[in-house]
């Protein structure tokens, strides 16, 4: 049984469009993090939060935590080829962290 | 200069061979982990080795055994490969050893004819 579920797992949209990408668990987190991977790559820290309703920005990528911290958001305005890759998140529960399947991003020039 | 460097890239191996995948960080971090993704793109735990203590997920068989000479490496040898062995083998560390801020390696693509 997987404890992290995310939505879409595949998602293609054109680029300048905006999306939005789901982490969702029963189990409370401790703290929550975003990765994304390339192709051929490891995958790379984006953000990690931690506060019931934190929000946190980077750039145009909208980090969202859930206020019951079961749950997460990825929001990403005017997306760009460059944000093609595999989201990844990762929740920490009982001091393991916890792995969801990812969801693959392709955005078409 | 790379953070976690893991080497080889690619490995193509024939059933029954034994193989080791090594790691290194430059990080200076103190806890090392191997993952391995399958080709559903999901990443599990194999092991997580924070200074001498080496914790070990016992759903990974006993064919694979970290070793880590000193704190910058951990290495993975596999033995008795077989086909379910296939998949990407990445190497990560972190600073506090609670599974926080995992800095990856690009991986090691296993492939076991």
């Amino acid at each position: 049984t997987q404890l992290l579920e995310q939505s879409p797992q595949f998602l293609s949209i054109q680029e300048g469009e905006n999306l939005t990408v789901y982490c969702n668990s029963s189990s409370v987190f401790s703290s929550l993090q975003w990765y994304r991977q390339e192709p051929g790559e490891g995958p790379v820290l984006l953000v990690t939060v931690v506060t019931g309703g934190e929000v946190k920005k980077l750039k145009r990528l909208t980090f969202q935590f859930g206020d019951a911290r079961k749950d997460s958001s990825l929001h990403i305005t005017a997306a760009q080829p460059g944000d093609t890759g595999l989201y990844l998140c990762a929740a920490r529960i009982n001091y393991q962290l916890i792995w969801g399947a990812g969801t693959k991003l392709i955005i078409k020039p | 200069d790379t953070a976690v460097s893991q080497t080889p890239k690619y490995l193509v191996t024939q059933m029954g061979n034994d193989k080791s995948i090594k790691c290194e960080q430059n990080l200076g971090h103190d806890t090392m982990y191997w993952y391995k993704q399958d080709s559903k793109k999901f990443l599990k735990i194999m092991f997580s080795y924070n200074n001498k203590e080496l914790i070990i997920n016992e759903t990974v068989p006993n064919r694979f055994s970290p070793k880590s000479p000193d704190k910058a490496h951990l290495n993975l040898h596999i033995n008795s490969l077989e086909l379910g062995d296939s998949a990407v083998y990445f190497c990560a560390s972190s600073p506090t050893g609670t599974n926080e801020k995992l800095f990856f390696g690009s991986g090691t693509q296993l492939s076991v004819l």
